[in-house]
């Protein structure tokens, strides 16, 4: 039971390049969503998906894209990376939407824009 | 809008003590969740407690105690018997319909 992988860990980017963020789930959850975790703001939510074809915007979703074709993989892209785009990202699904029992949270990935 | 205060930005506890971790949160909602969770160097989040909003009965896992009032807002953690282990970022977040807000985290140092 794998739960939530993401890969790859740790990637550094240089400004304007383009990259994508994995996230796949074993667990046939239909919530799965991406945060970015910077010191002293918590978490804060960038986009999200309730079930495969749907996606939505969260707090924090400018330069970044996503698409969910299946239940499994919801993938993150960034577009240009900007230095603010450095930070720690966490995929995250639930089986109910909204998360009612709670996240089951990816390892993160530590992003570094030069 | 919904949002979630953690007024504590660090705090430090003796091995053995007992710790209790602030959070008060504000919403409009008569249905929802409350979550602990804890986030060790290794950076994985982990689920502590879940508390939801229409029981009077406060949550408990072992060690892990909520203190819930909900007229108040008010959602703290108690950490009973601190352990070295413990040692963590803890963060709080509520969750209702398919929003889900986070706090800012409060840094728990567990001192030998």
């Amino acid at each position: 039971n794998a739960g939530v992988t993401q890969t790859p860990k740790f990637q550094v980017l240089k400004t304007g390049q383009s990259m994508t963020l994995q996230c796949a789930q074993d667990m046939n959850h239909e919530y799965m969503s991406w945060y970015r975790q910077d010191p002293g703001m918590g978490l804060r939510l960038i986009h999200y998906s309730v079930g495969a074809g749907i996606t939505d915007q969260g707090e924090v979703p400018n330069g970044y894209n996503v698409s969910r074709s299946t239940t499994e993989d919801f993938p993150l892209r960034l577009l240009s990376a900007a230095p603010s785009q450095t930070s720690v990202y966490f995929c995250a699904s639930s089986y109910v939407v909204g998360g009612a029992y709670g996240y089951t949270f990816g390892s993160g990935t530590r992003l570094t824009v030069v | 809008a919904q949002t979630v205060t953690q007024s504590q930005p660090e705090m430090s506890v003796q091995e053995a003590e007992t710790v209790t971790l602030s959070c008060t949160y504000d919403t409009s909602e008569s249905d929802y969740y409350l979550f602990w969770y804890k986030q060790p160097p290794s950076r994985q989040m982990i689920l502590v407690i879940r508390q939801e909003a229409y029981k009077q009965q406060n949550a408990t896992e072992n060690r892990f105690s909520v203190n819930f009032q909900k007229a108040a807002k008010s959602f703290s953690l108690k950490i009973s018997d601190s352990q070295l282990g413990d040692a963590a970022m803890y963060f709080c977040a509520y969750s209702a319909g398919n929003q889900f807000y986070f706090g800012t985290g409060t840094s728990l140092t567990v001192i030998p």
